[in-house]
């Protein structure tokens, strides 16, 4: 059974600081992992998503670092601003099967960034 | 294109009555999920289909609960003689056949008083 640890719990930052949440997984037979962003009352929206052979990966000011040693990820935000305040969720799929699994989530990062 | 879509948004129910919770997936997307989502809480995988196979339904909290997909697209969550512990968002998602990302709907509240 996957198991997702999702750190921290809630957080806050300055505008143009750069926050940074972690999730640590353990066993799984695909890597593929997301980050969903969430505003209240919305669905969970995919953010980014790092796939297997690479440790990094940008889109925007969004980063996603990966240890595959360590079975652990991270989402940087770069330059952020208030808009990014939202609740953000990692994910990683099952430890037996594919990537197209049904995923187990963390129990999400609610973020706030102060003007 | 359309994204998914979810009916009812809102569903209120007495103890003890069946639901039924529908969900569309984008055109041509061949994987559809269920999750729950209690408040404050991340979603929690229920069951997936390929096409109209159910592939994994270890998440079904118990055997009220039950999803089919008879066509390989629309696809209906019904749980029968529902408790108040089922109230919650069920959320549906889905996937393409070649990519990973899952995309989710925006919902339906199910309330049992």
């Amino acid at each position: 059974q996957q198991q997702v640890k999702q750190s921290p719990q809630s957080l806050i930052v300055q505008k143009g600081g750069i926050p940074i949440i972690n999730c640590a997984y353990e066993n799984t037979a695909f890597d593929y992992f997301p980050w969903y962003q969430q505003f209240p009352g919305k669905g969970p929206a995919l953010l980014i998503a790092i796939r297997p052979d690479v440790s990094e990966k940008k889109e925007g000011r969004f980063t996603i670092s990966f240890n595959k040693s360590a079975k652990q990820f991270s989402l940087h935000i770069m330059d952020s601003q208030p808009g990014d305040s939202a609740t953000y969720f990692c994910a990683a799929p099952p430890d037996s099967g594919g990537g197209a699994d049904g995923l187990t989530f963390g129990k999400g990062t609610h973020l706030i960034i102060q003007p | 294109g359309a994204g998914v879509s979810q009916s009812p948004r809102y569903k209120v129910t007495k103890r003890g009555q069946d639901v039924a919770l529908r969900c569309d997936p984008i055109s041509g997307h061949v994987s559809l999920y269920w999750y729950r989502q209690a408040l404050g809480q991340g979603p929690e995988f229920l069951t997936y289909f390929n096409y109209e196979a159910q592939q994994d339904k270890s998440g079904l909290p118990n055997d009220r609960f039950s999803a089919e997909r008879p066509e390989g697209s629309i696809s209906t969550l019904t749980i029968q003689r529902t408790e108040q512990r089922d109230s919650a968002m069920y959320r549906c998602a889905s996937s393409s056949e070649q990519e990973y990302e899952q995309y989710f709907g925006p919902g339906t509240r199910l309330t049992v008083t």
